[in-house]
């Protein structure tokens, strides 16, 4: 069974440009996460995904940060503009379903964001 | 308060030895909780929940104390691979699924 797939793997961009990350889940997975991961922390999580349907944006930044899930299979996560402190690894996870046993996360292998 | 807390280690041990990582959560109403392991520059893979065991030479079990919203990660017979950071993750079922996880223990095994 094929993974979570990410890309671009690594990002090194200015603040206040822009940057989009992209996300394809496991095939037939319906729930799909955004998570950002700061060195030495757990992952936050910022935008979750049921099908095409935001069920959790509560702590994705609105003012610079946004996602979408259109065709309710991959997913796109913009940053516009950028700063420092949102350099960071942007993990995508994927799950069968969102509720119970089946909510079980499949991650991505995540792309590093670097802004300088 | 986080939601879920950990000791961030890092706990350093000898190949052979017996540890064990626990984790405490903040909302009762948790009904799902799990454990990942995320080694270096990696992504995190999911190790187990509290309702089964965590790898196929059995030699990592978890324990979950409800009454004292506390749960335990024990690993026997530490390896070498086992070096890694471990995360306790715990959710709790609504509408959805809400997941929180904590910042993560590393171990060091050493040979």
């Amino acid at each position: 069974e094929a993974g979570v797939a990410q890309s671009p793997r690594y990002k090194i961009i200015e603040k206040r440009q822009s940057v989009a990350f992209w996300c394809n889940p496991i095939s037939g997975h319906a729930t799909l996460y955004w998570y950002q991961q700061i060195l030495g922390q757990g992952p936050k999580l910022l935008i979750q995904f049921q099908n095409n349907g935001v069920v959790d944006d509560s702590q994705l930044p609105k003012d610079r940060f946004s996602a979408e899930r259109l065709k309710g299979v991959d997913s796109t996560l913009k940053i516009q503009p950028a700063k420092l402190e949102d350099s960071a690894v942007y993990l995508c996870a994927s799950s069968l379903a969102n509720r119970g046993l089946a909510g079980w996360q499949y991650f991505g292998p995540g792309t590093r964001l670097t802004v300088t | 308060r986080k939601e879920v807390e950990q000791d961030p280690g890092p706990f350093n041990v000898p190949e052979g030895a017996t540890v064990a990582f626990n984790c405490t959560y903040s909302n009762s109403a948790s009904q799902s909780f799990f454990w990942y392991r995320q080694d270096c520059r990696k992504e995190p893979k999911l190790l187990m929940s509290v309702y089964s065991s965590c790898n196929e030479d059995g030699r990592c079990t978890a324990n979950l104390n409800r009454a004292s919203q506390y749960i335990s990660l024990l690993i026997r017979d530490s390896k070498l691979s086992d070096s890694a950071t471990y995360l306790c993750v715990v959710g709790a079922w609504g509408n959805f699924n809400k997941f929180y996880f904590g910042s993560g223990t590393k171990l060091n095994v050493k040979p």
